[in-house]
């Protein structure tokens, strides 16, 4: 079965300091799409980065770095030197090559940033 | 460029009225999808559709729940009777395909049923 897990429920970092949130997901299928989605305060869900499961090259965006690592199923994103407006709660997501449309979520990992 | 476009942002309504949800995705986007979020379940895919035409309903819970897009623009759910455990956000995105695109989501419906 396919499933992906964000053991962290809730992280609470001081401003400037670096973050990783996990993501470990799960599925016998070879080819399929990791997201990252950002769900601010305000409720909206907005798409972060896709990766595809034949890439593993690691990307920066800023901030925001992505490492995806087939041999061990993760796809853990950082975020460096945080701000307060990094507070949201993070989402990571599957999908499948051969099952459509699905995206298939974790449960979200929600961070804090404090000033 | 306009997002995904759905409404109302809030309804509050009574156990056993009919709710509609409407939805309007990105021009030119083949893909239309229904999301539901709760705190027990998590975000669960509730059906989607492709040009218009429903693919995969299986994520709809049960009969009180239909969705019908009729046409390129606009989408509806539909909960009919409805119930206080229905009570969610709901969220509708569109992407031109399928495979590696992402899914744009709108700003989601906070559905509650009293």
């Amino acid at each position: 079965a396919q499933k992906v897990t964000q053991a962290q429920t809730e992280i609470s970092v001081v401003e400037k300091e670096d973050v990783t949130l996990d993501c470990v997901y799960e599925t016998r299928d070879t080819t399929y799409y990791l997201f990252w989605y950002k769900q601010p305060p305000s409720g909206e869900l907005v798409f972060l980065i896709r990766r595809n499961s034949f890439d593993e090259q690691n990307e920066i965006s800023g901030r925001y770095s992505w490492n995806f690592q087939k041999s061990t199923s993760s796809f853990n994103f950082t975020i460096t030197a945080s701000q307060v407006v990094d507070s949201a709660v993070y989402f990571c997501a599957l999908r499948l090559y051969n099952q459509g449309g699905k995206l298939i979520f974790g449960q979200g990992t929600e961070l804090s940033v404090k000033p | 460029d306009a997002g995904v476009i759905q409404s109302p942002r809030h309804e509050v309504t009574e156990m056993g009225q009919e709710v509609t949800l409407r939805c309007k995705p990105i021009s030119g986007h083949d893909y239309l999808f229904w999301y539901r979020q709760t705190m027990m379940r998590g975000l669960e895919l509730l059906i989607y559709f492709n040009n218009n035409v429903p693919i995969d309903d299986s994520g709809m819970p049960e009969d009180r729940f239909s969705a019908k897009m009729p046409n390129a623009s606009f989408s509806t759910l539909k909960i009919q009777p409805s119930e206080p455990r229905d009570s969610a956000v709901y969220f509708c995105a569109s992407s031109p395909t399928l495979r590696d695109q992402p899914q744009h989501f709108g700003d989601g419906t906070r559905l509650s049923i009293l």
